[in-house]
């Protein structure tokens, strides 16, 4: 597609489920990047991938907080065992390469919610 | 380790004001710097960037410069409009992470 992809748009889940989030790079961009943004807060890094590799996992939140990349294209957030705290809208963005100063195009977020 | 301050909202003007959005940035080497927006119920863009010091850079009216010695990043316009109304996060990129800002609430009123 023309820009970056995420899925569902919205997801209420109950407390204590597990959810799966889904991002679909522009195609050709192999750096790839995770964010939370809480209501009325910034954006709290998560993780990044160059190519299928994740370098840095330092900003996941807990042991709960899991993703992964394949074939240098899709990628998914999984959190398990969702908690209230959890609930934000999960930014992915994607750029060329990882550490250039072309700047990261942005998906519109997925809105989790949990009840 | 790398950070970026910028000030706190929500900044209020009036239409045809001047804007100053204040950023500074903490950092090992020599990051890109860069501007984002999020309007409204739509998702974050780059607004615009640079890459050196003493770089400008300049979209929709918006200019930034790269300021080493003062480890700086502002963002100006010369005249707001009410469609400027928009959450806007400094950001950079050093060891192939994006760092950004904890965001500014613009409000133009007409």
């Amino acid at each position: 597609g023309a820009g970056v992809s995420q899925s569902p748009s919205n997801k209420v889940t109950e407390k204590g489920k597990d959810v799966e989030l889904r991002c679909d790079p522009i195609s050709g961009h192999t750096a790839l990047y995770w964010y939370r943004q809480r209501l009325g807060q910034g954006l709290e890094f998560l993780i990044y991938f160059q190519g299928n590799s994740a370098p840095d996992k330092s900003g996941l939140p807990s042991d709960r907080f899991s993703a992964e990349r394949t074939g240098e294209s899709v990628s998914t957030l999984t959190i398990q065992r969702t908690q209230q705290e959890d609930s934000a809208v999960y930014l992915c963005a994607s750029s060329l390469a990882a550490g250039t100063g072309v700047g990261a195009f942005f998906g519109q977020g997925t809105r989790l919610t949990v009840v | 380790g790398n950070s970026v301050t910028q000030m706190e909202g929500p900044v209020t003007l009036s239409e045809e004001a001047f804007l100053t959005i204040n950023c500074t940035y903490t950092a090992t080497g020599y990051p890109s710097l860069f501007w984002y927006v999020q309007y409204p119920g739509e998702g974050l863009q780059l607004l615009l960037k640079a890459t050196k010091a003493d770089d400008k850079g300049s979209n929709k009216g918006f200019e930034a410069t790269y300021r080493k010695e003062t480890t700086s990043f502002h963002l100006e316009k010369g005249s707001v409009q009410v469609s400027d109304s928009a959450v806007y996060f400094c950001a950079l990129t050093e060891d192939d992470k994006i760092i950004f800002g904890k965001g500014t609430r613009l409000h133009i009123l007409p």
